[in-house]
């Protein structure tokens, strides 16, 4: 079974660039999520689809950071204009239906914004 | 607002160590608990999954116990081997927020 996918790796901008973020998940998941872990921390909730329907984005910084989930499958998070402090590691996950079940990550975009 | 501490958040063991890693988490009100490893860039991989209705989960050398009224699970590792090396971090599904909480993580060293 195909792990969930997501691209690219890595990703060195300046700040004010615009970035963008790609999310294959495990096929037939439902839900996808995109995560934000900064060095040293625990990964932190940006937002949660369940097919193409957003279910939380309350900790998505709306004014710079969007995402999409077009077709309830790929999803693209793009961040317009990036801030020194977005340099994170991007981690992508999904399962088959929601939060009581497994999570399965992808292997994570390293933004690096000088 | 739900919290999660993980203790320690390093930790240094000779191969062949029996050790836990521990998680805590303020809000008891959870659906269930992960942990999970993660090897340096790279993504997280789930290792257990303990249901609010279960004590504890076992795959392998790892167990991990819930005692969700004290607010605490523990992952223990038997007979550690070097390429146990990764940092584990505990997560919690539910309580006062709807989406999995993680805590900053345990990275343990396991010296040949």
């Amino acid at each position: 079974e195909a792990g969930v996918a997501q691209s690219p790796r890595y990703k060195i901008i300046e700040k004010r660039q615009s970035v963008a973020f790609w999310c294959n998940p495990i096929s037939g998941h439902a839900t996808l999520y995109w995560y934000q872990q900064i060095l040293g921390q625990g990964p932190k909730l940006l937002i949660q689809f369940q097919n193409n329907g957003v279910v939380d984005d309350s900790q998505l910084p709306k004014d710079r950071f969007s995402a999409e989930r077009l077709k309830g499958v790929d999803s693209t998070l793009k961040i317009q204009p990036a801030k020194l402090e977005d340099s994170a590691v991007y981690l992508c996950a999904s399962s088959f239906q929601g939060g009581n079940e497994k999570l399965f990550f992808g292997s994570g975009t390293q933004l690096s914004v000088l | 607002k739900q919290e999660v501490t993980q203790i320690p958040a390093a930790l240094s063991v000779p191969e062949g160590e029996n050790l836990v890693l521990n998680c805590s988490f303020t809000d008891s009100a959870i659906y269930n608990l992960q942990w999970f490893r993660q090897d340096p860039g790279k993504g997280l991989t789930s290792l257990l999954l303990i249901q609010s209705s279960q004590r504890e989960q076992t795959s392998g050398r790892l167990n991990a116990s819930l005692d969700k009224s004290s607010g605490r699970s523990t992952l223990y590792i038997a007979a550690s081997q070097p390429g146990d090396s990764a940092t584990y971090l505990c997560a919690v599904y539910g309580g006062s927020q709807g989406n999995l909480i993680f805590g900053k993580g345990t990275k343990l060293s396991v010296k040949p």
